[in-house]
C-alpha cells in the first residue's frame, strides 16, 4: 500500500525568504513522486516530476524537491518566496502507469508582505 | 491550444436530482479520472478509466457514475444517492506511456452546490 502525508496543513513566510513544503511517502515500490500548484478555484498544475532518474529535481518557477530515500521524504524548497507563491500545493504518488495517483491533503502557503 | 474542458463551472442542484458534470479533452490522452475536492481534505479519487469503454471505482465512488464511450470524453453523473455532493469537482487526464506514473493535467474544476 503506498500514502502520501503532507506535514503541515499551513505554512507562512515572509516574501524573500526560503520555502519549505514537507511531503513524506510510503510505498512497498519505487514510487514517481509530484508536487502540483492550485490557486483559488483553479484546477491543479504540475510543478516538478520525481521518477528515479535524479534525485534533486528541478520545477518550474524556482522550486525544486529532493527525493531521499532513506527519509521517505519529497520536500518542496524555493529559496526566495514571492507573493505570487501564495497557493495550495499538493504532493502526490504512484508507482506505475496503471496505479492511481494518491494525492496529500495539501498545504496552503501565506506570503506576508 | 490542447487541454481538459470542464463545464459547467458553477452548478446548483436541489436535493434529490441528479447532475452531469462534463469533462472533455483534446489532448489525446487514454487515461482520465474524476476527482472531488473538499477543504482540507485534498483530491478523493471517484473513478478513473484507462481505455474507452472500460473504468474502475476510485475511493469514493459511491453516489457517482460514469462513462467513457468516446476517448475524449469522461462525463460524470452525481446522482441523489449521494449524501453530501456539494464539492469542488476535478477532472484530470493522462498518457499511458512509460515507465512510472504519468504526468495528470487538470481542468479548471466545477463547483457543485446543492441547495
Amino acid at each position: 500500500a503506498q500514502s502520501v502525508t503532507q506535514l503541515d496543513s499551513h505554512v507562512s513566510v515572509s516574501e524573500g525568504t526560503p520555502v519549505l513544503l514537507r511531503c513524506n511517502y510510503s510505498s512497498s515500490y519505487s514510487p514517481s513522486l509530484f508536487w502540483y500548484v492550485q490557486h483559488p478555484n483553479k484546477g491543479l498544475q504540475l510543478l516538478l516530476k520525481y521518477t528515479s532518474a535524479a534525485t534533486l529535481v528541478k520545477g518550474i518557477n524556482g522550486f525544486e524537491a529532493e527525493f531521499k530515500k532513506s527519509e521517505t521524504s519529497f520536500h518542496l524548497t524555493k529559496p526566495s518566496a514571492h507573493m505570487s507563491d501564495a497557493a495550495e500545493y499538493f504532493c502526490a504518488g504512484g508507482v506505475n502507469r496503471d496505479d492511481k495517483i494518491i494525492f496529500g491533503k495539501g498545504t496552503r502557503l501565506h506570503i506576508l508582505p | 491550444d490542447g487541454g481538459i474542458t470542464q463545464s459547467p463551472k458553477y452548478l446548483f442542484r436541489k436535493e434529490g436530482q441528479n447532475v452531469t458534470l462534463s469533462c472533455e479533452q483534446n489532448l489525446n490522452h487514454d487515461a482520465m479520472y474524476w476527482y472531488r475536492q473538499d477543504p482540507g481534505q485534498g483530491l478523493r479519487l471517484i473513478y478513473y478509466s484507462q481505455i474507452v469503454n472500460d473504468f474502475q471505482k476510485g475511493d469514493i465512488a459511491e453516489g457517482y457514475s460514469v462513462s467513457r464511450e468516446k476517448k475524449e470524453s469522461f462525463p460524470l453523473t452525481v446522482t441523489s444517492a449521494q449524501k453530501n455532493p456539494t464539492a469542488f469537482y476535478l477532472c484530470a487526464s493522462s498518457m499511458r506511456s512509460g515507465s512510472g506514473a504519468n504526468v495528470l493535467t487538470f481542468g479548471a474544476g466545477s463547483r457543485l452546490t446543492v441547495l
